[in-house]
C-alpha cells in the first residue's frame, strides 16, 4: 500500500503571498489531518478532515483553511503569508476511527521570507 | 487542556545501552497513546499504539507501555544501535479535543 505523500516537498513565498499544500492519504482511508511543526511551538494541529467536512480544528487564525475532496485527497490553504508560517506542515491520514493508528506524510517545507 | 510532557529533553548514550523514555500526560480520557519517530526535517514515523485498554505493546526492540490512571508511558529500546539517532515523540489521543496532543519530543543520540 502507498504511504501518505505530499506535495510539494519544498516551497518558499514572500510575506503577502499565499500558498496551497496538498496531501494524500492512503487508500481507504477517509480522515486527514494537518499539522504545524516549529521549532519553538512544537506540533500543533490545525485541522482535520473526514468524509470532505471539517470535524475538528485547531486554534489557528482563519487565514488558513482547507478542504477535503471525494477522494479523500487534502488541500490546505495559507493566505497573507507572515514570516512565522514558516514551517513543517504534516499531514496525517487514518481510517477516522480515534482508536487508529496515525500516518504521517514527509511534509512540506514552507519557508516564507 | 490537556498537555504532553517528554524527559529527558536529549539523551546521548553509547551503542548496546538499553534506554527508557518517558512521557506523561495531564488528562487520563484519551482514546490512545502513539509513539513517533522523526528523522531531521521528515516526516513522523508510527512505532507503536497503545490502546486506553491496553498496558504494554511491542515491537522488536521497542516496548511500550501505558498507565493511563497516572497520565504516565515510557518507550524502552533494547540493545540501542546508531540507526536509532533521532527524535521520538508520544502524542495522545484525546477525547475531548479529538485531536492528537504531542509531546515534544526526546532527541536521542546513540553513538557507535
Amino acid at each position: 500500500k502507498a504511504g501518505v505523500t505530499q506535495t510539494p516537498r519544498y516551497l518558499i513565498k514572500t510575506r503577502g503571498q499565499q500558498v496551497t499544500l496538498s496531501c494524500s492519504p492512503i487508500s481507504g482511508h477517509r480522515s486527514v489531518s494537518w499539522y504545524q511543526q516549529t521549532p519553538g511551538q512544537g506540533l500543533q494541529f490545525l485541522f482535520e478532515y473526514f468524509s470532505e467536512t471539517q470535524r475538528n480544528k485547531g486554534n489557528f487564525p482563519g487565514r488558513f483553511s482547507g478542504r477535503q475532496f471525494s477522494n479523500s485527497r487534502s488541500e490546505m490553504n495559507v493566505s497573507t503569508l507572515e514570516l512565522g508560517d514558516s514551517a513543517l506542515y504534516l499531514c496525517a491520514s487514518t481510517t477516522g476511527q480515534g482508536t487508529d493508528t496515525q500516518y504521517f506524510g514527509p511534509g512540506t517545507r514552507l519557508t516564507v521570507l | 487542556k490537556q498537555e504532553v510532557t517528554q524527559i529527558p529533553a536529549a539523551l546521548s548514550v553509547p551503542e548496546g545501552e538499553n534506554l527508557v523514555l518517558n512521557c506523561s500526560f495531564t488528562d487520563s480520557a484519551i482514546y490512545n497513546l502513539q509513539w513517533f519517530r522523526q528523522d531531521p526535517g521528515k516526516g513522523l514515523t508510527s512505532l507503536l499504539l497503545i490502546q486506553s485498554s491496553q498496558r504494554e505493546q511491542t515491537s522488536g526492540r521497542l516496548n511500550a507501555s501505558l498507565d493511563k490512571s497516572s497520565g504516565r508511558s515510557t518507550l524502552y529500546i533494547a540493545a540501542s544501535q546508531p540507526g536509532d539517532s533521532a527524535t521520538y515523540l508520544c502524542a495522545v489521543y484525546d477525547t475531548g479535543f479529538q485531536k492528537l496532543v504531542f509531546g515534544t519530543g526526546t532527541r536521542l543520540l546513540v553513538s557507535p
